[in-house]
C-alpha cells in the first residue's frame, strides 16, 4: 500500500503562471487535507476535502487558490496567478475517516513551489 | 486565537538525552501530537498524548503533559544520529479536530 504521493515534488513557476500540484492519497482513503508550510515556521491548515465536496476551506486565500478531490483522480490544489509570497511547502495527507485522536492522517512527501 | 509554540533549535550528543518543549493556548485540546520531519520528507506522527494523561512512554519516547500551564515535552533517551530532524508538536483545534496547529517545530541536532 503506497503511502500518499504527490507530484511533483519541486515546482518552479514564474510570476502570474498557474501552479498545480497533485496528491494521490493512500488507497482506501477518502478524506484529504492540504497543509502549506512556510519558510521556518510550521504547517498551517489550508482545507479539508472528501471526495467531490469541500468541507472546510477556512485556510485558504479568498483569491486564487482553489481545491477539488474528484470521484476519480488525485486531488489538485491550484493557485493561478502565483506571487513569490506563495513560495512555500505544500503538504497533502489523507485519512480514511475524518481525522482525530483514534484516525491517523498521514501526510506525504510535499510539493515545494518556488515562484521566481 | 489558538497559538503552539517551541523553541527552534536544539543541539546534543550521540548517546545524551533531548528534550523538546512546547506551548500550547487551547484549553480544550483532548489530544496532543509530535511529528518528525526529516529532511525533504514529509511529517511521520510519532506519538500523542490525551489531556487527561501526564506522562506518555513509548521506548525511547517520553511525552509529558502538564496541563495547568499548557506545557508539552517530548523526551527522547540515548539520542541517535537517526534522530536529527525537525520535530513538531500539533493541537487540533477545539471545534475542529482535524484542522492541527502546529508550532513552528525544533530543529534537533544530534553530534557524533
Amino acid at each position: 500500500n503506497a503511502g500518499v504521493m504527490q507530484n511533483p515534488r519541486h515546482l518552479v513557476r514564474r510570476r502570474g503562471q498557474e501552479a498545480r500540484l497533485r496528491c494521490s492519497p493512500m488507497k482506501g482513503h477518502s478524506h484529504v487535507y492540504w497543509y502549506r508550510q512556510l519558510p521556518e515556521e510550521g504547517l498551517k491548515f489550508m482545507v479539508y476535502l472528501q471526495k467531490e465536496n469541500i468541507i472546510d476551506e477556512s485556510g485558504m486565500p479568498k483569491e486564487r487558490f482553489s481545491a477539488e478531490f474528484p470521484k476519480e483522480g488525485p486531488s489538485i490544489l491550484r493557485i493561478q496567478q502565483v506571487v513569490r509570497g506563495d513560495s512555500a511547502a505544500y503538504f497533502c495527507a489523507s485519512s480514511p475517516r475524518g481525522q482525530g485522536f483514534d484516525t491517523e492522517a498521514f501526510f506525504g512527501q510535499g510539493t515545494r513551489l518556488t515562484v521566481v | 486565537g489558538e497559538d503552539v509554540e517551541q523553541s527552534l533549535f536544539l543541539s546534543v550528543r550521540e548517546g545524551d538525552s533531548s528534550v523538546i518543549n512546547c506551548t500550547y493556548t487551547d484549553s480544550s485540546s483532548t489530544y496532543l501530537y509530535w511529528y518528525k520531519q526529516e529532511p525533504g520528507a514529509g511529517l511521520q506522527l510519532l506519538t500523542y498524548i490525551f489531556s487527561n494523561m501526564d506522562m506518555k512512554q513509548d521506548q525511547r519516547l517520553t511525552v509529558l503533559l502538564n496541563k495547568k500551564d499548557k506545557h508539552l515535552s517530548l523526551r527522547i533517551a540515548d539520542t541517535q544520529t537517526g534522530d536529527s530532524a525537525i520535530y513538531f508538536c500539533a493541537s487540533p483545534r477545539g471545534d475542529s479536530s482535524y484542522k492541527l496547529i502546529f508550532g513552528s517545530g525544533t530543529r534537533l541536532l544530534v553530534r557524533p
